[in-house]
């Protein structure tokens, strides 16, 4: 079972909000984990959106718009980006990532689709 | 502004070896660990290595650990990555970035494409 688990695939229209999901492996408690988001659009490197563990300890990386944010649900064990008022440029894919025993672990990725 | 230009990609047979190199410009280097992670045509982010700032520390994915070093030379500004023994499925766009104190991945070169065929 992969360290990070993200859905394939999301599509929402423009103007709604996408909430993306980020689940840790059994055993690997998401409260005790920074969870970091990237979006990469074709032909271009990874950018850093932000990072969450905890309202108190979080991070919004320079020039990322406030419609970006990270909160997470502890029932579902997850970490979530949830993007609001969806426009055409946030078409994209977005990868989680945290830090588990001195490695750096990426989920497979959710490619967004905004039609 | 942080620039990280990554050279030294190319098409190399199986079982070779290749040295990639990631020059640093825009910030302190000495300040900042560097990573390597890679793409593979079509698929997710995987990630390579990490060095720490001064070079003292090094950790490595399992699918290259004993393959790949990872180095820097601070007095160059410049991030190496020595692949040895290199499979088909070392193939991947090789991306440079810097590691932040919030261990974050806050800058990423345009990466340097990775060929390995006979």
């Amino acid at each position: 079972q992969a360290v990070l688990t993200q859905p394939s695939s999301l599509s929402a229209s423009p103007g709604a909000s996408a909430s993306l999901t980020c689940t840790l492996r059994s055993g690997i408690n998401v409260g005790t984990y920074r969870i970091y988001w990237y979006q990469q659009k074709p032909g271009s490197p990874p950018q850093y959106l932000l990072r969450y563990k905890s309202d108190s300890d979080k991070q919004q990386a320079s020039g990322v718009p406030s419609r970006f944010s990270g909160s997470k649900d502890a029932s579902a064990n997850a970490g979530i980006l949830l993007i609001s008022g969806l426009q055409s440029e946030d078409d994209a894919d977005y990868y989680c990532m945290i830090w588990h025993s001195n490695n750096v672990v990426f989920g497979g990725g959710t490619k967004l689709t905004v039609l | 502004q942080v620039q990280l230009v990554e050279f030294g990609g190319g098409v190399v047979q199986p079982g070779r070896s290749l040295r990639l190199s990631c020059v640093a410009s825009g910030f302190t280097f000495t300040s900042y660990a560097m990573h390597w992670v890679r793409q593979a045509p079509g698929k997710g982010l995987e990630w390579v290595a990490v060095i720490s700032y001064d070079g003292s520390d090094e950790y490595y994915a399992d699918s290259v650990k004993g393959r790949f070093t990872i180095s820097r030379d601070n007095s160059k500004n410049t991030l190496y990555v020595q692949m040895n023994s290199l499979r088909t499925d070392d193939t991947a766009v090789y991306y440079c970035t810097r590691g932040t104190g919030s261990s974050s991945l806050d800058s990423w070169g345009q990466g340097t494409l990775v060929t390995v065929s006979s």
